[in-house]
């Protein structure tokens, strides 16, 4: 069974602009969870999507948003980019329903200059 | 005080010897634990899962589980050069859905030859 994928791998982005990241949970999975992970923070949740609706969100400015399609894939857009937001961006499917188990894809290292 | 505890590290077994991880959580609602295992520049990877009082063990690892104490911990038997790396314990969130998954920062662990 494939795992996670989540693209693209690397971005540079400059402050101010907006970025979108994709995500494609493992099949039959229709949890995806976004995480954000810095030195400094550790592995910060943003919020998870089921069955196309958002179930849970972390405390972020709203400039981070997502969407869960119909397929389970999951995107995150994050706008007006700020040099903070440099991080590993991490998302991880599961099963959802009582199985709680997460499996991470390989991230996203975006920075921001 | 922080939902998910973890003592940072560096925390240095030899090989061979048990390698011992401590975790508490502040919550006592708290259902589903597991733990993660990251090495430098990957993603987490989940390694266990333990959602009753007692031990699990799957191979070298085994899990521990005290709700009443409120911790958790991993054991790694005959340590091995290849277990360096970041472990992470995670912990449901009680007070919203189950889905919403709170890491502690993580423990760095190096297994010296």
């Amino acid at each position: 069974k494939a795992g996670v994928t989540q693209t693209p791998r690397y971005l540079i982005k400059t402050r101010g602009q907006q970025v979108t990241l994709s995500c494609s949970p493992i099949s039959g999975h229709r949890s995806v969870s976004w995480y954000q992970q810095t030195p400094g923070q550790g592995l910060q949740f943003l919020f998870e999507y089921f069955s196309e609706t958002q179930r849970n969100k972390g405390n972020f400015p709203g400039r981070f948003s997502g969407r869960q399609f119909s397929n389970s894939r999951s995107e995150m857009n994050v706008s007006t980019l700020e040099l903070g937001d440099s991080a590993l961006y991490l998302c991880a499917s599961s099963l959802g329903r009582g199985n709680y188990e997460q499996y991470f894809g390989p991230g996203t290292r975006l920075t921001v200059t | 005080q922080k939902e998910v505890e973890q003592n940072s590290g560096p925390l240095s077994v030899p090989e061979g010897a048990i390698a011992s991880l401590n975790c508490t959580y502040s919550d006592r609602g708290s259902q589903s634990f597991f733990w993660y295992r990251q090495y430098s520049g990957k993603s987490p990877e989940l390694i266990m899962s333990i959602y009753s009082n007692g031990d699990k063990e799957d191979g070298r690892f085994t899990a521990q589980l005290n709700k009443a104490s409120q911790y958790v911990s991993l054991l790694i038997r005959d340590s091995q050069p290849s277990d360096s790396a970041t472990y992470l314990c995670a912990v449901t969130h009680p007070y919203s859905s189950a889905s919403k998954i709170i890491f502690g920062s993580g423990t760095r662990l190096s297994i010296r030859p």
